[in-house]
């Protein structure tokens, strides 16, 4: 079983649509939590990140954290064309040691 | 603007042939690292260095190396490159803790013929 889980998609939705991605795992001693956007042709980039259970909020993005059930998601509103990337969740411990586990990552189709 | 930067974007190569992919980072970063990525296996990690002249090998080490003479330069070697090692690579730096996330660079595009 892969520490990671990630639906590979692809997902497609209208533009103005809320979309949801969400990944599983398996290593309780995960704290920290990572979405990471990828456009094509380019290395990902960190999107947002956030320590433990709750949620946090940054613009039309929303990341959610359920420790209790290992569930992470992120939440867009308002989708639009640019959105359209694949996005990876990532997480890793709380030592300086550790190092940040990545899902396989969610094709998302915005459609004008 | 701070930058992870790969010598090549595509690179085609010939199978047994040595390759070398170059990673520079501009931003004092002391943690470094190879994946590669592909379709349906996200990214994997090949070998990663927290400071100069050391290295750590990560999950799929086998057929490569690397080599880190100086704090911003970081290269992973195909030591005789094979068609399964066709792929996208990705060089990453990092600063402290994992929570300071990744810097990664645009990748290289390997095909191995």
């Amino acid at each position: 079983q892969k520490e990671v889980e990630q639906d590979p998609g692809p997902l497609s939705v209208p533009e103005g649509a809320i979309v949801s991605l969400n990944c599983t795992y398996s290593n309780s001693a995960f704290q920290y939590f990572m979405w990471y956007r990828q456009y094509s042709r380019k290395g990902p980039e960190l999107l947002m990140y956030t320590y433990s259970s709750g949620n946090k909020e940054d613009g039309r993005f929303t990341a959610q954290v359920d420790k209790s059930s290992k569930y992470i998601s992120l939440f867009i509103r308002d989708s639009q064309p640019s959105d359209s990337a694949t996005y990876l969740c990532a997480m890793s411990g709380y030592s300086s040691a550790s190092k940040i586990i990545f899902g396989s990552g969610t094709r998302l189709s915005i459609r004008p | 603007d701070v930058k992870v930067t790969q010598s090549s974007r595509y690179l085609v190569k010939r199978t047994g042939e040595k390759v070398f992919l170059e990673c520079v980072q501009d931003m004092d970063h002391e943690n470094m690292f190879w994946y590669r990525q592909d379709p349906g296996l996200g990214l994997r990690l090949i070998y990663f260095s927290y400071d100069v002249k050391m290295k750590e090998k990560g999950d799929i080490p086998e057929g490569y190396s690397v080599s880190r003479e100086k704090k911003e330069r970081f290269s992973l070697i195909l030591e005789s490159a094979s068609t399964n090692q066709t792929s996208m690579y990705l060089c990453a730096s990092s600063f402290g803790q994992s929570i300071n996330g990744y810097t990664f660079g645009s990748g290289t595009r390997l095909t191995v013929v």
